[in-house]
């Protein structure tokens, strides 16, 4: 299958800063990518969709202005989450996919620990 | 709004038993994954099914779904302690970014 990697694996920052995760796809072209949050032993959350060159399609309860996504390429996506909180620490993930009925393949996760 | 729950959330069995594993989803859908996630990773897809009557196997785990009753099912047979992990099934949603909705998980524990 195809390959996305996220990076980093994991992060610890500091409470009150900005921390960014980046997630490409490594040998597909991926019109849309997805973000993902798991709090441990839960289910994953769908944050947001990005498309290519266009603002992101945040879920409900997702705030745009902590969660900023960006998709400018074909092949990369970052999701910056911006003056962390300790409440903000959860394992994240992104997917990506090169269009309709296709799968969408997912990276290795990111542990983002804010103290 | 689409819903994807699934049954039992926590399962433990004993080595060599079958079990089966269901996932029920509230609206239309034009794919259903399986995945599989091990404790600290992500996700490792399983199946993809794509069609009413879709059946998929690799290796003990095998996979079918029946579209018009919104039902896909995970039959582990003969279960050994290496498939103990957390497996997801998620359904693409009919929107225009297709997002994908995952159900709770079941926590399988298999005991030797």
């Amino acid at each position: 299958g195809a390959v996305v990697s996220q990076h980093p694996s994991r992060v610890i920052c500091k409470s009150g800063t900005s921390v960014k995760i980046e997630c490409r796809s490594l040998d597909f072209q991926a019109t849309t990518m997805f973000w993902y949050r798991q709090f441990p032993k839960q289910s994953l959350m769908l944050m947001a969709t990005s498309n290519e060159g266009s603002k992101a399609t945040y879920e409900q309860g997702v705030e745009k202005d902590k969660f900023l996504i960006n998709h400018a390429s074909l092949t990369l996506s970052t999701l910056t989450v911006t003056s962390a909180h300790p409440e903000d620490s959860s394992f994240y993930i992104c997917s990506a996919s090169f269009g309709r009925y296709t799968e969408a393949f997912f990276g290795q996760g990111t542990r983002l620990t804010v103290v | 709004e689409l819903k994807v729950e699934q049954n039992p959330l926590f399962l433990s069995m004993q080595e060599g038993k079958n079990y089966t594993i269901y996932c029920n989803y509230s609206t239309t859908s034009d794919r259903l994954y399986w995945y599989r996630q091990d404790p600290g990773k992500s996700l490792e897809s399983l199946f993809v099914l794509l069609s009413n009557g879709a059946v998929k196997q690799e290796g003990r785990l095998m996979a079918s779904l029946d579209t018009k009753a919104r039902l896909s099912t995970l039959h582990i047979t003969a279960a050994v302690h290496d498939l103990s992990a957390t497996y997801f099934c998620a359904v693409d949603g009919e929107t225009s970014y297709d997002k994908v909705i995952f159900g709770p998980g079941t926590s399988l524990s298999v005991i030797p």
